[in-house]
């Protein structure tokens, strides 16, 4: 089982680039989130999403977006990077609406420059 | 959700039980205690929740206070690897808000 896979695990952007982090879950989750966590911070959360085709905001989302086509994929892509978005970036997956048994991904270290 | 107050940092020697205190005195009465720990650079790892009884797993034990203000997670025979951040947090189980995270406390397992 690999559990929640996140591609890349590093990039680096130049400002006013855009790309889009993947996260891949096998669990069959129909729950999934983006956060990110500055250095010596906790994690904020971006987006979420309750199932195929319902996303919603999270404390954060200013310069995201996501989409939710399947129950395995949800991708985060940033438009026009900016210095304030080199972070960590989390993506997690949980069978439900209880806040047990989140399962997180390895995370992709972004630096804007 | 209830707020959370956790010492910043701790200490435990290797072998021994680490006790890792959470004050949640404005806790309802349908909000759960979750504990998740992150180790360095890694994603946060669930460990273990509870309502009112204790409750015990393979990673650890979670005490509850009768009044339910406060609750300690327990690491019976603490290693090098459990050096981590812990994270205590409170919410109703079927919150429509997502699981939030605060700046936890770092433990630190001396050899």
């Amino acid at each position: 089982n690999a559990g929640v896979t996140q591609t890349p695990k590093f990039r680096i952007l130049k400002i006013g680039q855009s790309m889009t982090l993947q996260c891949a879950q096998d669990m069959n989750h129909n729950y999934m989130y983006w956060y990110r966590q500055d250095p010596g911070m906790g994690l904020k959360l971006i987006y979420y999403s309750v199932g195929a085709g319902i996303t919603d905001k999270g404390e954060v989302p200013n310069g995201y977006n996501v989409s939710r086509s399947t129950t395995e994929d949800f991708p985060l892509r940033l438009e026009l990077a900016a210095p304030s978005q080199t972070s960590v970036y989390f993506c997690a997956s949980s069978p439900g609406q209880g806040g047990y048994g989140y399962t997180f991904g390895s995370g992709t270290r972004l630096t804007v420059v | 959700d209830a707020k959370t107050t956790q010492p910043p940092s701790m200490d435990c020697a290797e072998g021994r039980a680490a006790n890792l205190p959470c004050n949640h005195s404005t806790i309802s009465g349908n909000e759960y205690v979750y504990w998740y720990r992150q180790i360095h650079s890694q994603g946060p790892q669930y460990i273990i929740h509870g309502l009112k009884n204790n409750e015990t797993n393979e990673m650890a034990s979670l005490i509850i206070t009768e009044d339910r203000k406060s609750s300690t997670l327990i690491l019976p025979h603490a290693t090098l690897r459990d050096t981590a951040v812990y994270y205590c947090i409170v919410r109703v189980y079927g919150s429509a808000r997502q699981l939030t995270f605060g700046s936890g406390t770092q433990l630190t397992v001396l050899p």
